[in-house]
């Protein structure tokens, strides 16, 4: 998997928005930009996912530059819950395909009240 | 959506012991996986357990030290072999059907003494 970069911790106010960012200089045409995040003593789980045009769900929304070499994810009102360690995950075509992820360091984002 | 569960939630055991974990998802998955995050660390996988063959490793990992078995579609054990304290892990069980996010079980804390 092409390699990603995220600043290693962020801080943010309750209520506030949020904007990680994630460097994927390395991204080929079929990757698939992929984020997740892992709660305090929890497994990981998915937020969103895209592949050029910005995305929007109902936890997050995912906003891809125009050449595809970075994103940022965008959490529009942040709570308490929302701190947790957030990784951004190339995979090919969509996440179809047998392999499992490839997880980088995160950022560790932290919701002050 | 999947519900994965894992047993024990966590354990202490001694050197030179094995523990079998047990993952249980709720719901018929083509993929399922194993992932160890080491204290501090992010994930790592360390398998693809693969229904009714054997599992798929990776780099690092080997099938003598971390045995796996999925006997249906539904179900995989991990085997932490001949243990010792860098073991001492938390060990994810995880699955994803088809072009979907991958689902994460809640984790099995493993304390090697």
């Amino acid at each position: 998997d092409a390699k990603t970069t995220q600043p290693n911790s962020m801080e943010s106010n309750e209520e506030e928005p949020v904007h990680l960012p994630c460097n994927h200089s390395t991204i080929s045409g079929t990757d698939y930009i992929h984020w997740y995040r892992q709660l305090p003593s929890q497994g990981p789980e998915y937020v969103i996912h895209g592949l050029t045009s910005n995305v929007n769900n109902r936890m997050a929304s995912l906003a891809i530059a125009e050449d595809r070499k970075s994103s940022t994810l965008i959490l529009h009102r942040a709570t308490l819950r929302d701190a947790a360690v957030y990784y951004c995950i190339l995979r090919p075509n969509s996440g179809g395909g047998a392999d499992g992820l490839t997880f980088g360091k995160g950022t560790h984002l932290i919701i002050q009240p | 959506s999947a519900v994965i569960s894992q047993k024990p939630s966590r354990d202490i055991c001694q050197r030179g012991t094995s523990l079998t974990i047990q993952c249980q998802v709720d719901s018929q998955v083509t993929m399922m996986f194993w992932y160890r995050q080491q204290p501090g660390q992010s994930l790592t996988l360390i398998a693809t357990a693969n229904q009714g063959s054997e599992a798929t490793y990776e780099s690092g990992f080997v099938i003598d030290k971390f045995p796996i078995s999925r006997p249906n579609l539904t179900f995989s054990t991990l085997t932490v072999s001949n243990m010792s304290p860098e073991d001492s892990s938390i060990y994810l069980c995880s699955a994803k059907s088809g072009y979907n996010e991958q689902f994460f079980g809640p984790g099995t804390r493993l304390t090697v003494l």
